[in-house]
């Protein structure tokens, strides 16, 4: 199984709204309405912030969104703040012969 | 609120199998419908899944580890557990166990801190 494919930075100003995507195939992201998203602050584990695509976990703020199309998801970001500077990956449900899971290579984001 | 605590060696030398145990605490890992995951991160790159099994089942592994890795669950414990054959330095990381849950979110929904482990070259 291969990485699911991420854009290695993006950036964006506070207030502004960034997309940041995840291409996959359609064992993966575009098979299973699986998909989730995580953020990473240095030194820290991830923690969830979307699941099945679009979905976000209690206490998350609403400022994040995720979608996909076709083989592709995508996390959205709307009014930049300084503490959304973060990794973040995507990952998804790829079942093939065993019930495995693909993470992508991450998304550096700088808030300028 | 159910916590994840990861323990493990440290160090590993070159050769030698990399042991580490995740400890669940405020809930049971025989849950219905929770799986329980080992997902690793080299230093400054990206996450990469190991592994997941269920409390009743049999683990579900990453092709790429699947001849070196077996993990394996004791209930009387409330733990599970990682053993990684024949370690070399690409297996330095950062080792994390995660709730996964298969019904409600679909995704590793709960972490531990994380524990390092280096294997020198």
């Amino acid at each position: 199984q291969s990485a699911l494919t991420q854009p290695a930075s993006v950036s964006g100003s506070p207030g502004q709204s960034i997309t940041i995507s995840c291409s996959g195939t359609s064992s993966d992201v575009g098979g299973y309405n699986y998909v989730s998203w995580y953020q990473q602050h240095p030194g820290k584990a991830p923690k969830v912030i979307i699941y099945d695509v679009s979905n976000r976990p209690s206490g998350v703020s609403n400022r994040f969104s995720g979608s996909t199309s076709g083989n592709t998801a995508s996390l959205t970001i709307s009014g930049l703040q300084a503490e959304d500077e973060a990794d973040y990956y995507c990952s998804s449900f790829t079942p093939s012969s065993t019930l495995n899971w693909v993470f992508g290579g991450g998304t550096k984001l700088t808030v300028l | 609120q159910l916590q994840l605590q990861e323990s493990g060696p440290g160090l590993v030398k070159p050769s030698e199998t990399l042991s580490l145990t995740c400890t669940v605490s405020g809930g049971s890992i025989s849950s219905s419908s929770l799986y329980w995951g080992l997902i690793r991160q080299p230093p400054g790159k990206g996450l990469e899944w190991i592994g997941s099994i269920y409390y009743s089942g049999s683990p579900y592994y990453n092709p790429s580890l699947k001849s070196r890795v077996t993990i394996s669950v004791d209930t009387s414990k409330n733990q599970f557990s990682l053993n990684l054959r024949s370690v070399t330095a690409a297996d330095t990381a950062v080792y994390y166990c995660a709730r996964l849950s298969m019904v409600r979110t679909h995704a590793f929904d709960i972490w531990g801190q994380g524990t390092v482990v280096t294997v020198p070259s």
